[in-house]
């Protein structure tokens, strides 16, 4: 059990669904994490937030919106997404923004597109 | 812009065997972050190495940091199947901030 949970686990969506993707955090950790993983490719880092604001968007096509309530949670709300985008999302949490500090993911949401 | 490069990216070893993965990264850092992911499962914290010459060891697996040759090393000692795993650098970059850019993996599977 890392504290970092995801729902749902698996979903499949049609371009012109929208969706959204839940983590949240039992660990009382101050920041919070998108991620995709891509088959074949590195992690990329897609959202920050850090005490409920957003610090950091890496260029993510508006196609993705995040959203965190409060510093437990944290939301990313998907529409008229492309097939390109099926992926693993991964959430995570450390204390702070801090580098020295670990994140701590959760199991990921697994996104299929047709 | 940093890259992070690890090889090998499929290793097949026999259980009782030593062998080494490698993260090299192209620019300076002196933090690094070696998770293991398990099929369908998220990615467990490893190791955290802070600093020049950082080494440390938790059963089989050994970390260490050059931050000098921009590398840093991962051996396994005496392998089993149990380690059987997909396992990733990450460095951050700038050093010491929250991105983390991860290396592509290394897909280990030990045979009994």
């Amino acid at each position: 059990e890392t504290g970092v949970t995801q729902t749902p686990r698996h979903l499949v969506m049609g371009m012109t669904n929208k969706k959204s993707l839940k983590c949240e955090q039992h660990l009382g950790h101050n920041a919070m994490y998108w991620y995709k993983q891509s088959a074949k490719k590195p992690l990329e880092l897609m959202f920050v937030y850090s005490l409920e604001e957003r610090v950091e968007n890496n260029s993510v096509p508006s196609r993705f919106s995040p959203e965190c309530p409060n510093s437990s949670h944290l939301f990313l709300h998907l529409h008229t997404l492309q097939p390109e985008d099926s992926a693993l999302y991964l959430c995570a949490s450390s204390q702070d923004l801090g580098g020295a500090l670990t994140q701590y993911f959760g199991p990921g949401t697994r996104l299929l597109v047709l | 812009e940093l890259k992070v490069e690890q090889n090998p990216l499929f290793l097949s070893m026999q259980e009782g065997k030593n062998y080494t993965i490698y993260c090299n990264y192209s620019t300076t850092s002196d933090r690094l972050y070696w998770y293991r992911q398990d099929p369908g499962k998220s990615l467990e914290s490893l190791f955290v190495l802070l600093s020049n010459g950082a080494v440390k060891q938790e059963g089989r697996l050994m970390a260490s940091l050059d931050t000098k040759a921009r590398l840093s090393t991962l051996h396994i000692t005496a392998a089993v199947h149990d380690l059987s795993a997909t396992y990733f650098c990450a460095v951050s970059y700038p050093s010491g901030t929250y991105k983390y850019i991860f290396g592509t993996g290394t897909r280990l599977k030990v045979l009994a």
